[in-house]
């Protein structure tokens, strides 16, 4: 099965809102990183996080290794934040690979 | 910020020919990947290399060749192409343990 279960799978919000994605791992992550894909299909980076929390303007993730999952929250949502949202996590085998695994995404449509 | 481009941007092929996307990074990162996209699936890891000369293979290498010649280019070859390979293709670049950046993304169509 995914290692990366993603949920929702889309979300409607409207503009001044919020809400949370969220990822569970079924193995044992080193670190997650979150991307917005945007209209134009670019990969934008958003957070990377060995554990923790980080927050940048209206967004804010947690990574719970222990735990195996990691969410990204979103407040005051503007139409801009429209897009799908990724989740991808390094599984903690002792070697450095890099190597991420994807959810398959949150679609996320924020309407006035 | 990294920077990491691709081309082509987009191409169009016929079924059993070759096709060569390429990647270039400027950020001197040692480790480079290549990914595919498809709806249902977000994205999946082709090949991956730690450096120049080296290549490994990823999650889903069936039917594609990399090429790491230097520290800034990679290349995710396809000797055969088939229709089930139209998807779009990412680069990306990081530090072995440290973010990734991606591409803009290569469109394939194969016909």
């Amino acid at each position: 099965g995914d290692q990366v279960e993603q949920s929702p799978s889309a979300l409607s919000l409207h503009e001044g809102t919020g809400s949370a994605l969220r990822c569970n791992f079924t193995t044992t992550m080193r670190a997650v990183q979150w991307f917005q894909q945007n209209s134009r299909g670019s990969l934008i980076n958003l957070f990377y996080l060995a554990s923790g929390t980080k927050e940048n303007g209206r967004l804010k993730s947690t990574f719970n290794s222990k735990e195996s999952y990691s969410t990204l929250h979103i407040r005051d949502a503007q139409l801009e934040d429209s897009g799908t949202y990724f989740c991808a996590a390094e599984a903690n085998t002792g070697a450095n690979t890099g190597k991420l695994t994807f959810g398959h995404g949150t679609i996320l449509r924020v309407h006035p | 910020e990294a920077a990491v481009t691709q081309s082509p941007r987009n191409k169009v092929a016929v079924t059993g020919g070759k096709v060569t996307l390429s990647c270039n990074q400027t950020n001197n990162h040692n480790n480079m990947y290549w990914y595919r996209q498809d709806t249902g699936h977000g994205l999946r890891l082709i090949h991956y290399s730690y450096g120049a000369g080296s290549t490994e293979k990823g999650d889903i290498p069936d039917g594609y060749k990399a090429s790491r010649p230097s520290q800034e280019n990679f290349s995710l070859i396809l000797e055969l192409a088939t229709p089930s390979q139209t998807s779009v293709y990412f680069c990306a670049s990081g530090l072995g343990g440290r973010e990734q950046y991606f591409g803009p993304g290569t469109r394939l169509t194969v016909l």
